[in-house]
């Protein structure tokens, strides 16, 4: 699986747009791009995933860039219970590819 | 309809001592993966079991161990533990085929070991 590259913090005012960026310049063909957080001694929880156009859910948009070796993940309306770790990953979307590929993600942080 | 669920929550064990871990996949999922969670750290995936056997494995020595039961329940079994194995227990199940909405891949809470 391409290794992916996350800024380690970001803040965010409550009610703004949150943009979390992720760089995966070496991903292949057949590899799509997923998101998760983790709110603090939870499990990761599925946001979106992607493959090369633009992704939209009841919980975030997903931009990804026409030569795929970027994407950015949109919350619109942050609000506190959006503070959490995100990890962007890269993989097939077969499940038997198997393994997820985690980096650190980034920490949210969403102020008042 | 339950979420993979995972036990115990938290353990404690002393160094050179061994732990099982069990996880039950959510309903109608055959495929379970195991993580390990470093404090600080994104998961590192540690192996992945389908029908009951090891299919994929992660960069982890033989200490750990796993098994898929055929009701697709599964465990992990790490020996000789070292204080470095104190980490959060993360499984994730899936389906082999069908993912329907999302991506298939539902985690557990984990559960929390921590060796002395």
């Amino acid at each position: 699986d391409a290794k992916t590259t996350q800024p380690p913090s970001m803040d965010c005012a409550e009610g703004r747009a949150a943009n979390l960026p992720c760089n995966h310049s070496t991903i292949s063909g057949n590899e799509y791009v997923y998101w998760y957080r983790q709110i603090h001694s939870q499990g990761p929880q599925y946001i979106i995933h992607g493959l090369k156009n633009n992704e939209t859910n009841e919980m975030a948009s997903l931009i990804i860039t026409e030569d795929r070796k970027s994407s950015t993940l949109i919350l619109p309306h942050a609000t506190l219970r959006d503070t959490a770790v995100y990890y962007c990953i890269v993989r097939g979307y077969n499940t038997n590819a198997g393994k997820s590929t985690f980096g650190d993600g980034t920490t949210l942080t969403v102020k008042p | 309809d339950a979420g993979v669920t995972q036990s115990p929550t938290h353990l404690i064990k002393t160094r050179g001592q061994q732990v099982t871990l069990r996880c039950s996949p959510k309903s109608g999922h055959d495929t379970v993966s195991w993580y390990q969670q470093a404090l600080g750290q994104g998961p590192q995936f540690i192996f992945q079991y389908y029908e009951e056997e090891e299919r994929q494995r992660g960069n982890f020595p033989d200490r750990f161990s796993g098994h898929q039961f055929p009701n697709y329940s599964s465990e992990l079994n790490v020996n000789a533990l070292l204080l470095g194995d104190s980490a959060l227990y993360l499984c994730a199940s899936s389906p082999e085929t069908g993912l329907g909405a999302g991506d298939g891949y539902t985690f557990g809470s984990g559960t929390r070991l921590t060796v002395v």
